[in-house]
C-alpha cells in the first residue's frame, strides 16, 4: 500500500520546538522532492517547505525561514521538519506529500496529517 | 509571490448539475497549475496536473482547462462524493502557492 505517515504533532508552548517525521512506504522515495503543507484550523492549504530528492536543495515559505528546517534520510525513506521558535500562527495540521514526477510534479500522495498546536 | 484567486468562494449546486470552478493567477504560470479536492476530515487529493491532465484514478467527469493566468475545473455531472473543497496550486515559481479554495456544497 502506498502510504505517507506523519508523526510528531503535539501541543507546544510559544517559543518551543517540535520535530515532525514522515515515513514513506510502498512508493518510490529516493530522487523525489518531498514537501510539507499545512492547514490552520478552518483555513486553506499553505505550502511550507520542500527538499529536492536529487541534490537536497531546500525551499521554505518566508514566514518559517530561519525557524524551520527540512531534512531527509533516503536510507529510511523518511522526511523531517524541525520547527523551532514556534508561534501561535504555526498551529495547523501538517501534511507531507511527494512531488510526483509522473503527475507533473503535483503533490501525490499525501499523508493523513499531524496536528501541531502552539499555545500556552 | 504568485497569488491565486479562486471563484466563487462557495458554489451551491445539486447532484447531477455541472460545476465550473475558476482560478486566476496574478501572473502567468503557463500550464503549471494543479487542482486538488479535499473532503471533510481528509487529506487533499490530486485531481488535475499541468492544467488539463487527470491524475491516476480520477473520473472522466473532472476536466481541467486554461493556461497563462486563467484556469477552470469543470465537473460535468456532480456525484454526492464531489461535494468538497477544491484548491488550485501553481508550481511555476517558488514559493508554491494555493488558491483560497472553493467550497462545493449541496443546494
Amino acid at each position: 500500500e502506498v502510504q505517507l505517515l506523519e508523526s510528531g504533532g503535539d501541543l507546544v508552548q510559544p517559543g518551543g520546538s517540535l520535530r515532525l517525521s514522515c515515513a514513506a512506504s510502498g512508493l518510490s522515495f529516493r530522487g523525489y522532492t518531498m514537501t510539507w503543507v499545512r492547514q490552520a484550523p478552518g483555513k486553506g492549504l499553505e505550502w511550507v517547505s520542500a527538499i529536492s530528492g536529487s541534490d537536497g536543495t531546500t525551499y521554505y515559505i518566508d514566514s518559517v525561514k530561519g525557524r524551520f528546517t527540512i531534512s531527509r534520510d533516503d536510507s529510511k525513506s523518511m522526511v523531517y521538519l524541525q520547527m523551532n521558535s514556534l508561534r501561535a500562527e504555526d498551529t495547523a495540521v501538517y501534511y507531507c506529500a511527494r512531488r510526483d514526477l509522473a503527475s507533473g510534479l503535483g503533490f501525490d500522495p499525501w499523508g493523513q496529517g499531524t496536528l501541531v498546536t502552539v499555545s500556552s | 509571490e504568485i497569488v491565486l484567486t479562486q471563484s466563487p468562494d462557495i458554489l451551491p449546486l445539486s447532484p447531477g448539475e455541472r460545476a465550473t470552478l475558476s482560478c486566476r493567477a496574478s501572473q502567468s504560470v503557463t500550464f503549471k497549475l494543479a487542482w486538488y479536492q479535499q473532503r471533510p476530515g481528509q487529506a487533499p487529493r490530486l485531481l488535475i496536473y499541468d492544467a488539463s491532465n487527470r491524475a491516476t484514478g480520477i473520473p472522466a467527469r473532472f476536466t481541467g482547462s486554461g493556461s497563462g493566468t486563467d484556469f477552470t475545473l469543470t465537473i460535468s455531472s456532480l456525484e454526492p462524493e464531489d461535494f468538497a473543497v477544491y484548491y488550485c496550486q501553481q508550481r511555476y515559481d517558488w514559493p508554491i502557492t494555493f488558491g483560497q479554495g472553493t467550497r462545493l456544497e449541496t443546494k
